[in-house]
C-alpha cells in the first residue's frame, strides 16, 4: 500500500514566523508526484506547490518552498514570513505512476497567530 | 482559475430521500474523481472516471453511485440518504498527475 502521513495534526505560527510542516510517503515506485494542498475555512482545495519526484531541486512558489528528500521518502512545506491567510488545512499528497488518482494525508491544521 | 462546479454548495436532506449531487466541468478533462471528506476532514476517494461510459469505485466503499454519459458532467447519486452518508463531497478533474482541479464541493447534512 502506497501511503501518506502528516505526523502533525495541528501547527501554530506567529504572523511573520517561518513554519515547516512535515510530510512522509512510503512508495516502492520511483516516478511520482508530491502536492501540498491548502483547504481554507471555505473548503475549496487550493494546489500550494508541485514537485517531480524525478527532479532533484526543491520546488518553490514566493513564500512557499519545499524540502524533498526523495531517499528518506520526505515532503516537507516551509511557509515563510507567515501571515493571516495562510491559516487552514493543509494535505500532502501522492500520486504515483503506477496511481490512478490523487492520495492524501490525513492534514494538518495551521493556525497564525497575530 | 478552475472551471469546475459543483451543485448545490449545501443540501440539507430528510433520511431516505434520494439525492444527486452534480459536478461540470468546462476544461475537456477526460478524469474526473469524486473524494469524501469526513468529519476529521481526511479525504477518500469514492469514484473516479477516465472518460465517458468509464467509471471505477475508489478506495472507500460508498453506497453512492456515478454516471459518465458526457465527458464535462460526472454526477453522484444516493439512492436512500442516511445520516452516515453526511459529509462533504468534493468533485476534481484532471488531464493527467500533473493537477487536480477541484470544485468548491457540496457539503451534504442528512437528519
Amino acid at each position: 500500500a502506497q501511503t501518506v502521513t502528516q505526523s502533525q495534526p495541528e501547527m501554530s505560527v506567529q504572523e511573520a514566523e517561518t513554519v515547516t510542516l512535515s510530510c512522509t510517503y512510503d512508495t516502492s515506485e520511483s516516478d511520482y508526484y508530491l502536492f501540498w494542498y491548502k483547504q481554507p475555512p471555505s473548503r475549496q482545495m487550493i494546489l500550494v506547490i508541485r514537485q517531480e519526484a524525478y527532479k532533484q531541486q526543491n520546488a518553490t512558489e514566493n513564500r512557499f518552498s519545499v524540502n524533498f528528500q526523495k531517499a528518506a521518502k520526505s515532503f516537507s512545506l516551509k511557509i515563510s514570513d507567515s501571515q493571516l491567510g495562510d491559516a487552514a488545512m493543509y494535505f500532502c499528497a501522492f500520486w504515483p505512476n503506477s496511481g490512478y488518482a490523487l492520495n492524501f494525508g490525513k492534514g494538518t491544521s495551521l493556525l497564525v497567530t497575530p | 482559475e478552475a472551471d469546475i462546479y459543483q451543485t448545490p454548495r449545501y443540501l440539507v436532506i430528510g433520511t431516505g430521500k434520494k439525492i444527486t449531487l452534480e459536478c461540470s466541468q468546462t476544461m475537456g478533462h477526460d478524469k474526473m474523481y469524486w473524494y469524501q471528506q469526513d468529519p476529521g476532514m481526511e479525504l477518500h476517494l469514492i469514484h473516479y472516471s477516465y472518460g465517458v461510459n468509464s467509471t471505477e469505485k475508489g478506495d472507500l466503499s460508498s453506497e453512492s453511485t456515478v454516471s459518465r454519459i458526457r465527458t464535462e458532467h460526472f454526477p453522484l447519486t444516493l439512492e436512500s440518504a442516511r445520516p452516515s452518508h453526511t459529509s462533504q463531497y468534493l468533485c476534481a478533474s484532471s488531464v493527467n498527475r500533473e493537477k487536480l482541479f477541484f470544485g468548491s464541493g457540496t457539503q451534504l447534512s442528512v437528519l
